[in-house]
C-alpha cells in the first residue's frame, strides 16, 4: 500500500522560511516522479512543485518559482519542500503526492503575522 | 497549461440515484505514449483526496465499482450508479498528460 506522510508544518510569519518532509513507503520511490501540490482553506488544488525520478530536474508554477525549491533523497525515500520567503498567500494544506494519483494526509502552514 | 472545466459545480442526489460529472479539457489528453492520463479523485471533507479512476476507466483497488469512468481525448465523465451516503465530498478531475499537471475546480456532491 503506497503511504505518505508529511511533516514540518506550522505557524510560520511573512518572509520567513519552512521545510516540509514526505517520507515515502509502499513502492519503489526512485521510480517515481513526485509533487508538491497544496489546497488553500476552502479552495481547489493547486500544484506547486514536481520532481523527476533521479532528481535531476525540478519544476514549478510561476507563484512558487525563485522561492520554493523540491528535492528528495533516494536512500531515504524522502521527498523535501523547502519554502523561503513565504507570503500569506501561501497558506495552504500542502500535500505529498505521487504523480497527482496519492496523496499524502497533508500538513497545514500557516503564513501570518 | 491546460484547462479542466467540470460541470457541474455543485450536484445535489438522493441515496441510490445515478450521478455523472462531466470534465472537459482545453487540448486532447491523449498522450503520444497512448496513454490517457486523466484521473478521478475524491475529497471527502475533512480528508485528503482519494484516487477512485486513473487512466479514464480504471479502477482504484478498493474503490467500490458504482464509481466508473469513460470519455477520450478532451470529453470525459464519471459516473456513480447509485449514490451511497459515503460518495458525498468534491470530485476532481486531472491531467497529468500535459506538464503541468493540471485540476478541475471541482464538483461538490450533495445530499438532496
Amino acid at each position: 500500500e503506497v503511504q505518505l506522510v508529511e511533516t514540518g508544518g506550522g505557524l510560520v510569519q511573512p518572509g520567513r522560511s519552512l521545510k516540509l518532509s514526505c517520507v515515502a513507503s509502499g513502492f519503489t520511490f526512485n521510480n517515481y516522479w513526485m509533487s508538491w501540490t497544496r489546497q488553500a482553506p476552502g479552495k481547489g488544488l493547486e500544484w506547486v512543485a514536481s520532481i523527476t525520478n533521479s532528481g535531476g530536474s525540478t519544476y514549478y508554477p510561476d507563484s512558487v518559482k525563485g522561492r520554493f525549491t523540491i528535492s528528495r533523497d533516494n536512500a531515504q525515500n524522502t521527498l523535501y519542500l523547502q519554502m523561503n520567503s513565504l507570503r500569506s498567500e501561501d497558506t495552504a494544506t500542502y500535500y505529498c503526492t505521487r504523480v497527482n494519483i496519492h496523496w499524502g494526509q497533508g500538513v497545514m502552514v500557516t503564513v501570518s503575522s | 497549461d491546460v484547462v479542466l472545466t467540470q460541470t457541474p459545480p455543485t450536484l445535489s442526489a438522493t441515496i441510490g440515484q445515478s450521478v455523472s460529472i462531466s470534465c472537459r479539457s482545453s487540448q486532447s489528453l491523449l498522450h503520444s505514449n497512448g496513454n490517457t492520463y486523466l484521473h478521478w479523485l475524491l475529497q471527502r471533507p475533512g480528508q485528503s483526496p482519494q484516487l477512485l479512476i486513473y487512466l479514464v476507466s480504471r479502477l482504484e483497488s478498493g474503490v467500490p465499482n458504482r464509481f466508473s469512468g469513460s470519455g477520450s481525448g478532451t470529453d470525459f465523465t464519471l459516473k456513480i450508479s447509485g449514490v451511497e451516503a459515503e460518495d458525498l465530498g468534491v470530485y476532481y478531475c486531472v491531467q497529468g498528460t500535459h506538464a503541468p499537471d493540471t485540476f478541475g475546480a471541482g464538483t461538490k456532491l450533495e445530499l438532496k
